[in-house]
């Protein structure tokens, strides 16, 4: 019954490293989203997943950001040759399937992991 | 694109007034989502509106979603130092994508 865990909590790197940031989703869920959090600020929509695939990247702010999903559970955000503009929250969601219905389908409610601190030097 | 706006971006009440924060759609939603996020916290889902005018309550917050299902609100009665955070709303179109409003952050002064 565990929630939606991310790993590390915490990470501070220098500008130029790459960083890989994970989350582990709750069992049986079949959406994955990544968003990002800047101080302050609203939830930045990154990328989300329905199983392994990605409908939609639109989100990606360059071809720096790249992200995947394998087994239909832990999905891994990475970012090459960070920036300081990177850093921020990054935060992990999965929700279930979307509930179809006669005239209508719409998504399910997100549950969030606590999120990873990302800080560049 | 879509977009959700949403209003205001901060309030400050003393505590026992009441509070809302408003959320317009640029596009027809299929369901609105409401989430609350504590200072330090992760969004924590609150409830999920998806009939035209529906309106649900929790205790002292009362959830709206428009006849149109363009807006919806979030109303607060009494507010207590509890309800301190940040509160989102999110429309969804139908598919898995979900567009978060920029929130409003809600002080409550003793």
């Amino acid at each position: 019954g565990a929630g939606v865990s991310q790993s590390p909590s915490n990470k501070v790197t220098e500008k130029g490293k790459d960083v890989e940031l994970r989350c582990d989703p709750i069992s049986g869920h079949t959406a994955l989203y990544w968003y990002r959090q800047s101080l302050g600020q609203g939830l930045e929509f990154l990328i989300y997943f329905q199983g392994n695939s990605a409908p939609d990247k639109s989100g990606l702010p360059s071809d720096r950001f790249s992200a995947e999903r394998t087994g239909g559970s832990v999905s891994t955000l990475t970012i090459q040759r960070t920036q300081q503009e990177d850093s921020a929250v990054y935060l992990c969601a999965s929700s279930l399937d979307r509930v179809t219905g006669p005239v209508q389908e719409w998504a399910q409610p997100q549950h969030f992991g606590d999120g990873t601190r990302l800080s560049i030097l | 694109g879509q977009q959700v706006m949403q209003i205001p971006q901060y309030q400050h009440v003393q505590e026992g007034e009441d509070f809302t924060t408003y959320c317009n759609s640029s596009t027809t939603l299929s369901n609105i989502q409401w989430y609350k996020q504590r200072p330090g916290g992760h969004p924590v889902f609150l409830i999920q509106l998806v009939k035209s005018g529906e309106v649900k309550k929790q205790k002292r917050l009362t959830f709206q979603f428009g006849e149109a299902k363009k807006n919806s609100s979030l109303h607060i009665t009494a507010t207590q130092t509890t309800d301190v955070g940040t509160y989102f709303c999110a429309g969804n179109t139908g598919g898995f994508k979900t567009i978060f409003g920029a929130g409003t952050r809600l002080f409550v002064k003793a």
